[in-house]
């Protein structure tokens, strides 16, 4: 089973600011099945990224998503206000799907 | 578009049966290449996928669930449902339903239902 791990836990940053945040597979995995999450308190989670860099409908460019090696990164720049919610990494393996545990993105 | 709603019993008695329904809207469950799954999040935890189901009946579960889930469909209702035997109060969550319907990403989620288990 592939073990999503999701750094750090908690991000502080203020408006503005652009956000790194950080999604390491215990093994190599293909890109096609890698995707990003987005949730805010009482709601759905919503789909950002899938295929580790591709947009979602209806997603802005300041959201991105990129790859070196088992290490995926979702980054966020130019913060806005309704940016700051829980972000989840997903992946699919094999009729599988699992999710990392979260990174909050909260206002500094 | 497709939308997605769950809906079912609030609260449920421990060592009972949880039985949730999710209806389609905007669109057939009989559409190829959509896959219609279940998740669950525990208060304050993260995401745990439960399984999901094709229209053809064709079933996917998680393996630390699976001898306590089904899934199943109703192409006449355009629903699919989920049914989670002997539950303990770790069960108590927020249940959602989603789909696939391009790639290997939930790009259409249900709003969630809370579940609760108690006696």
């Amino acid at each position: 089973e592939i073990v999503l791990t999701q750094s750090p836990g908690t991000l502080s940053l203020s408006p503005g600011e652009e956000a790194t945040l950080s999604c390491r597979t215990s093994q190599g995995v293909d890109s096609s099945y890698l995707a990003w999450y987005q949730q805010k308190p009482g709601q759905a989670p919503r789909l950002l990224i899938y295929g580790a860099s591709i947009r979602a409908t209806g997603i802005p460019d300041r959201f991105s998503g990129s790859r070196s090696g088992t290490d995926f990164t979702l980054s966020i720049s130019r913060l806005e206000p309704e940016d700051f919610a829980v972000y989840y990494c997903q992946h699919y393996d094999r009729s599988s799907y699992t999710f990392g545990q979260g990174t909050k993105l909260e206002i500094k | 578009q497709v939308q997605l709603q769950e809906s079912g019993p609030g609260l449920v008695k421990p060592s009972q049966t949880l039985s949730l329904t999710c209806t389609v809207s905007g669109g057939s469950i009989s559409r190829g290449g959509y896959f219609w799954s279940w998740i669950r999040q525990h208060p304050g935890k993260g995401l745990e996928w439960i399984g999901y189901i094709y229209y053809s009946g064709t079933t996917y579960y998680n393996p630390t669930l699976k001898s306590l889930v089904t899934l199943s469909v109703d192409m006449s209702k355009n629903q699919f449902s989920l049914k989670l035997t002997s539950v303990t109060v770790a069960d108590t969550a927020v249940y959602y339903c989603a789909v696939t319907t391009a790639g290997d990403a939930f790009d259409i989620w249900g709003q969630g239902t809370m579940v609760t288990v108690s006696s």
